[in-house]
């Protein structure tokens, strides 16, 4: 069964930082295309983030570009996100997601989301 | 980036009834379209994708059509565990974008 758990959220200030985790089980992750969605509180779900099976090629969102970091080691089975110079805006579930083998992106699995809350 | 308009934004029907989605895309995507479930408090769950196949596990009541710039999602026929909210997404080019939602209640 395949299973993404993240970890990770938490309420922090404007500007500061934080990073979620996302661990893989229940297929081969260093196969597979990871993305990373979110959706801030009763809106709708947008993309932020994918990273290809080995971490060498990497898509953001403009709202995000410069100011949050994909990556994932394969080793561990795990996804990151490192968001730095956080705002308000960013506020919002993070949902990991499982891509394809190939670059298609369509969300085959998700995780159950980490929430974080950036206010002062 | 490709903006992608659902119609109705919410809709109340009974158990049993058919309920018909739409989905535009503001250019052709050709048929790369998905559709995703997501219930109150939980994470998505792809149903169709490619605009017409049906992914692993999904009952056969929900289809999808449709090619270029229109889409549509069907349930044939409303079950009680399908009251949800049901997100269309191109996969046609980056960056991966999704439509408003259609929240689905019960009437």
């Amino acid at each position: 069964e395949v299973q993404l758990v993240e970890s990770g959220g938490d309420l922090v200030q404007p500007g500061g930082s934080l990073r979620l985790s996302c661990a893989a089980s229940g297929f081969t992750f260093s196969s597979y295309w990871m993305h990373w969605v979110r959706q801030a509180p009763g809106k709708g779900l947008v993309w932020v983030s994918r990273i290809n099976t080995e971490g060498s090629t990497t898509g953001y969102a403009d709202s995000v570009k410069g100011r949050f970091t994909i990556s994932r080691d394969n080793a561990k089975n795990t996804l990151y996100l490192q968001m730095n110079s956080l705002r308000a805006e960013d506020t919002a579930v993070y949902y990991c997601a499982r891509g394809g083998e190939f670059a298609v992106t369509r969300f085959y699995y998700w995780g159950q989301g980490t929430l974080a809350t950036v206010s002062s | 980036d490709i903006q992608m308009t659902q119609s109705p934004s919410s809709l109340s029907a009974s158990v049993g009834d058919r309920v018909i989605i739409t989905c535009r895309a503001s250019q052709s995507i050709s048929s790369y379209l998905n559709w995703y479930q997501q219930k109150p408090g939980k994470a998505p769950k792809l149903l169709i994708y490619t605009a017409s196949s049906l992914q692993s596990g999904v009952p056969s009541r929900f289809s999808g059509s449709g090619s270029g710039t229109d889409f549509t999602l069907t349930i044939s026929s409303l079950q009680p565990e399908d009251f949800a909210t049901y997100y269309c997404q191109q996969s046609y080019s980056i960056p991966p974008t999704f439509g408003g939602g259609t929240k689905v209640e019960i009437k």
